[in-house]
């Protein structure tokens, strides 16, 4: 059983259309990051969130972290084709030392 | 900025071969990683360390080893090879052990064949 479980794990939608991705445990995160990976590159960091509750936005991208922080969804409004790739959640364990990934949800925007 | 940078990008090997891969990174970061990522999923930690000298076993050690003799250099062995072990491969860094940023290599891709 994954940590953290991810859903979908694949959407293809239309440029113009939004789109939500989730990411969920029954355990409690002390803090909980989203990356983004694009094809042959390594994932890179959108943002970190720690506060149960908590809404970040990064231009048409929002991050929500549940109250209870065990679960967070990321938000992309008027989606483009530039935001295809794959989406991460990642979490700290306890030990604070190793990240966690979820299996990731992999969105296609078609133009 | 030369970052997280990973040799070689691609390799081939047979069933039962060794090899190093081969990871640098030039932020004077403390804390570095491998991970493994196969087609379609999410990343699996292999080894991490916390500072030179020191390193410890993530989810999926078993057929690799590592070596921290410097802050820069982290290198993994793959001793045996087996088709279980084709992946690819990314090394990161981070200055803190968490919930700080972690900074990826491109990768390599390693096929055993």
């Amino acid at each position: 059983t994954q940590l953290l479980e991810q859903s979908p794990q694949f959407l293809s939608i239309q440029e113009g259309e939004n789109l939500t991705v989730y990411c969920n445990s029954s355990s409690v995160f002390s803090s909980l990051q989203w990356y983004r990976q694009e094809p042959g590159e390594g994932p890179v960091l959108l943002v970190t969130v720690v506060t149960g509750g908590e809404v970040k936005k990064l231009k048409r991208l929002t991050f929500q972290f549940g109250d209870a922080r065990k679960d967070s969804s990321l938000h992309i409004t008027a989606a483009q084709p530039g935001d295809t790739g794959l989406y991460l959640c990642a979490t700290h364990k306890a030990a604070g030392n190793k990240l966690t990934f979820g299996g990731g949800t992999r969105v296609l925007v078609k133009p | 900025n030369a970052g997280v940078t990973q040799t070689p990008k691609f390799r081939i090997l047979k069933i039962g071969q060794s090899m190093t891969l081969q990871c640098a990174q030039d932020m004077n970061h403390n804390y570095m990683y491998w991970y493994r990522q196969d087609p379609g999923m999410g990343l699996k930690l292999i080894y991490y360390s916390v500072g030179a000298g020191i390193t410890d076993k993530g989810e999926v050690p078993n057929g690799y080893n590592v070596s921290r003799s410097t802050t820069e250099d982290f290198p993994l062995r793959l001793e045996l090879a087996a088709p279980s072990q084709t992946s690819v491969y990314f090394c990161a860094s981070s200055t803190t052990g968490g919930p700080g940023e972690l900074f990826f290599g491109e990768g390599s891709r390693l096929t055993v064949l």
